[in-house]
């Protein structure tokens, strides 16, 4: 079955770096970019940007730009979000899905930024 | 960049109401219009794609419709299971981008 596994939580400080991975399986890893979305407490759904599987494109959201990395390993099949600077804007759930329609999500990760 | 919105941002009915909720994009956009449902503390799921398209494994009392720049999300009738928020997203272009959200409860 297709799968999408993320790290799990972490708590950072505000200044630093996050890096949250996102394991891919039950399909060709190839075949469909991950994009990434972040839902800070209760608020609603952010898209944070899209990486391809299949060539070196991204493409980030213009409020990420300059702090934002996103990779695909396909050797591991898992993608990577590397968000840098981090405060405490940055507390949400980061979530991993497959496609452009988000038909697959990963289970998402916390990342709480607090001094 | 193209923005959505929804209305209302919440709505209250009652258990068999037939439900709608719009999304209106800032400029009319392609049949790239996903729609998803977030009940609480759960991971999104995506209901409808390419407008109209029913996710496999969807209940068929949801329905999507629209084009150009209104689109619509409809439950035929309500269920205490879909008690959520419904987000729809454009995902034709770099950035996607979601709608705020709307809130569904039973009354």
């Amino acid at each position: 079955q297709i799968q999408l596994v993320q790290s799990g939580p972490e708590v950072m400080k505000p200044g630093a770096s996050v890096k949250v991975s996102c394991k891919a399986s039950g399909y060709v890893f190839t075949t469909y970019g991950i994009s990434w979305v972040r839902q800070a407490p209760g608020q609603g759904l952010e898209w944070m940007g899209w990486v391809s599987t299949y060539s070196d494109d991204s493409n980030y959201a213009q409020s990420f730009q300059g702090r934002i990395t996103m990779t695909a390993d396909t050797s591991t099949t898992t993608a990577y979000m590397e968000l840098r600077s981090l405060t405490s804007d940055d507390t949400a759930v980061y979530y991993c899905a497959r496609r452009g329609d988000l038909d697959y999500w990963g289970q998402g990760t916390l990342v709480t930024v607090s001094s | 960049d193209i923005q959505m919105t929804q209305s209302p941002s919440s709505l209250s009915a009652s258990v068999g109401d037939r439900v709608t909720i719009t999304c209106r994009a800032s400029q009319a956009i392609s049949n790239s219009l996903a729609w998803y449902q977030q009940k609480p503390g759960k991971v999104p799921k995506l209901l409808i794609y390419t407008i109209s398209i029913l996710q496999s494994g969807v209940p068929s009392r949801f329905s999507g419709s629209g084009s150009g720049t209104d689109f619509t999300l409809t439950i035929s009738s309500l269920q205490p299971e879909d008690v959520a928020t419904y987000y729809c997203q454009y995902y034709n272009t770099h950035p996607q981008v979601f709608g705020p959200g709307t809130k569904v409860e039973i009354k």
